[in-house]
């Protein structure tokens, strides 16, 4: 089957670092995606893993562990304008090409 | 260029009426994806065309919804005719593969809200 699970909601403070976890159970893999999204608004791409470890842009970073079927996106120096919700996405490629997504992580940040 | 374009952003129309929402892809991308995203079930995929035919329409819920590409800068996605539950934000995204389909990033349009009275 295919299943992504992601944290529903978190909060965290201006300035300060936070982890969103996404498991995943795909047939097949091709990689993993994170999507920011804010209110109102489109997804707008942020990182793809297709390699196990770490990968860092900026104040972003996307960790890969292929064998866990696990992921995370780092946060770190937080600004209010990171309050959105972030969505981990995988493609299924048995039988049919499709990008899955999870319902997202709606992350607040509090001054 | 201008990103993806969607029209209209916003239709509010009752239940039975006929629906159909546009999309615009970027200049020369060559994958098209519609999606459906709401709150009890996230985003899913709905249908997606490469070169303008359809590959997957697994994710289309029922026969009221039709997808069209009937050239490189254009698609539709049409409910007919449409219910309360269709009320959603759909999306349309692009990419302009090298080769992995899934390696490339697609560009999100902005979205079409709508309201199914």
């Amino acid at each position: 089957g295919q299943n992504i699970d992601q944290p529903t909601e978190m909060t965290a403070t201006e300035g300060a670092i936070v982890q969103i976890n996404c498991t995943y159970q795909t047939s097949g893999f091709n990689g993993l995606f994170w999507y920011q999204q804010h209110a109102g608004e489109a997804p707008t791409f942020l990182s793809y893993n297709v390699l196990d470890g770490l990968e860092e842009k900026g104040r972003f970073s996307s960790f890969l562990s292929r064998s866990k079927g696990y992921s995370y996106l780092l946060l770190k120096e937080l600004q209010m304008k990171d309050s959105a919700s972030y969505l981990c996405a995988a493609p299924r490629l048995l039988n049919t090409d499709k990008l899955i997504f999870g319902t997202g992580t709606r992350l607040q940040v509090f001054p | 260029d201008a990103g993806v374009i969607q029209s209209p952003r916003h239709e509010v129309t009752e239940m039975g009426q006929e629906v159909t929402l546009r999309c615009k892809p970027i200049s020369g991308h060559d994958y098209l994806f519609w999606y459906r995203q709401t709150m009890m079930r996230g985003l899913e995929l709905l249908i997606y065309f490469n070169n303008n035919v359809p590959i997957d329409d697994s994710g289309m819920p029922e026969d009221r919804f039709s997808a069209k590409m009937p050239n490189a800068s254009f698609s539709t996605l049409k409910i007919q005719p449409s219910e309360p539950r269709d009320s959603a934000v759909y999306f349309c995204a692009t990419l302009g593969t090298s080769g992995n389909l899934w390696a490339d990033t697609q560009y999100f349009g902005p979205g079409t809200r709508l309201t199914v009275l």
